[in-house]
């Protein structure tokens, strides 16, 4: 596609369900990131993908996050038994060649999640 | 263990007057470094980055920022800001891995 898609733009959840994020990356970006980012904070690294593999998950706050990609495209992140500090705008980013050498991250819009 | 220190939550200039975000990290060696922008209701756009060679580079929208080994420091300046300024700045480093981000600064206008 043109850009990064992420869907949903906005989800209202109830604490304890469990709730499913999108990103479609662009067309042979081979590396895709998650960020989540709260109200007023910066970016938190969350994971990364090099294709479908994640050599690093350290980001993930706790074992209720989980991320899985297909071959390299879309990525899906999965929130299980949401709590309320989990409220936050989750952010995917794809770059070309997997290297941060070889520019920018492009970023999606952004999927707002509010549990209450 | 890998960081990105942005010292300044908020700042607040005048229009015209220069501007200057610091940006410090820590990193087991000279990472790539990039600032990014995002503003109000816009997704992250990337202004600059440096990988290699000359230590000042341009950006885009008459940013620039300097490289400085010895302090582990890659500061963005503008010389002279416009009201369309107004957003949030994000250092971030990264190399054969995962990019992180910086807490952001908040930049404010005074008309």
């Amino acid at each position: 596609g043109a850009g990064v898609s992420q869907s949903p733009s906005n989800k209202v959840t109830e604490k304890g369900k469990d709730v499913e994020l999108r990103c479609d990356p662009i067309s042979g970006h081979t590396a895709l990131y998650w960020y989540r980012q709260r109200l007023g904070q910066g970016l938190e690294f969350l994971i990364y993908f090099q294709g479908n593999s994640a050599p690093d998950k350290s980001g993930l706050p706790s074992d209720r996050f989980s991320a899985e990609r297909t071959g390299e495209s879309v990525s899906t992140l999965t929130i299980q038994r949401t709590q309320q500090e989990d409220s936050a705008v989750y952010l995917c980013a794809s770059i070309r060649s997997g290297r941060a050498d070889t520019g920018e991250l492009f970023f999606g819009e952004g999927s707002r999640l509010t549990v209450l | 263990a890998q960081s990105v220190t942005q010292p300044d939550i908020h700042i607040t200039v005048s229009e015209g007057a220069s501007l200057e975000l610091r940006c410090n990290y820590s990193y087991g060696a000279t990472p790539y470094l990039f600032w990014y922008v995002q503003s109000p209701g816009q997704g992250l756009q990337l202004l600059l980055k440096y990988f290699s060679g000359d230590t000042l580079v341009q950006g885009i929208k008459g940013f620039e920022a300097e490289f400085k080994r010895s302090q582990s420091s890659f500061n963005l300046r503008k010389p002279s800001v416009h009201w369309s300024d107004a957003a949030e700045y994000f250092c971030a480093v990264g190399r054969d891995d995962k990019i992180i981000f910086g807490k952001g600064t908040r930049l404010h206008i005074l008309p």
